[in-house]
């Protein structure tokens, strides 16, 4: 059974301060997510990893990828108040070697960013 | 529309009730996913369409729960004997293809309270 985990789950930093978060997961895949949920809202995609050693950038947040240590990253720069969320990692679920976008995803990471 | 609508956002029913929850997808996407979200957690999977079919049902947790996609577009995800463990909010998806590296897009949700 493919497992998910991040940690930390909960992660209070001021602003300006740099900070990464850590999605570990148990099976083979090349394929993650991360997205990013606001409190009573939906989910929002940020990042999508295809490939060993992948890394893509979007303002503040920094992603990357390696499959070979079944780990990911998600690295926070420079952090402001607007990115206080909630960060859920996704992993591609394969079933007999084809993949069709089912997701397990870890328990989240609930980031609060002070003044 | 432009994204995921799932209606209606919030439903509060009688233990023992049958629902029904609506979720329409992005137009054009083939690929359609239901995920159960508990307070603190990340989704869980539930089942997925590609076309009018329930590709993988393997996440509905009992024979309560039916989901369907007659026409390939519309889904509805429905409960039986409604229990208060029920309680949650049912997140609908859509991807254009379902294959590798195709984000799947979230809808708002649907809270179900159970009392």
């Amino acid at each position: 059974e493919l497992k998910v985990e991040q940690n930390p789950l909960f992660l209070s930093m001021q602003e300006g301060k740099n900070y990464t978060i850590y999605c570990n997961y148990s099976t083979t895949s090349d394929r993650l997510y991360w997205y990013r949920q606001d409190p009573g809202k939906s989910l929002e995609s940020l990042f999508v990893l295809l490939s060993n050693g992948a890394v893509k950038q979007e303002g503040r947040l920094m992603a990357s990828l390696d499959t070979k240590a079944r780990l990911s990253t998600l690295h926070i720069t420079a952090a402001v108040h607007d990115l206080s969320a909630t960060y859920f990692c996704a992993v591609d679920r394969r079933a007999g070697g084809t993949s069709y976008g089912k997701l397990t995803f870890g328990q989240g990471t609930i980031l609060t960013v002070h003044p | 529309g432009a994204g995921v609508s799932q209606t209606p956002s919030n439903k509060v029913t009688e233990k023992g009730k049958y629902v029904e929850l609506r979720c329409d997808p992005i137009s054009g996407h083939t690929a359609l996913y239901w995920y159960r979200q508990s307070l603190g957690q990340g989704p869980e999977f539930l089942i997925y369409f590609q076309g009018t079919g329930a590709a993988d049902d393997s996440g509905l947790p009992n024979d309560r729960f039916f989901a369907v996609r007659p026409e390939g577009s519309v889904s509805t995800l429905k409960i039986q004997r409604t229990e208060r463990g029920d309680s949650a909010v049912y997140l609908c998806a859509s991807s254009s293809t379902g294959q590798v590296g195709t984000e799947a897009f979230f809808g708002q949700g649907t809270r179900l309270t159970v009392v």
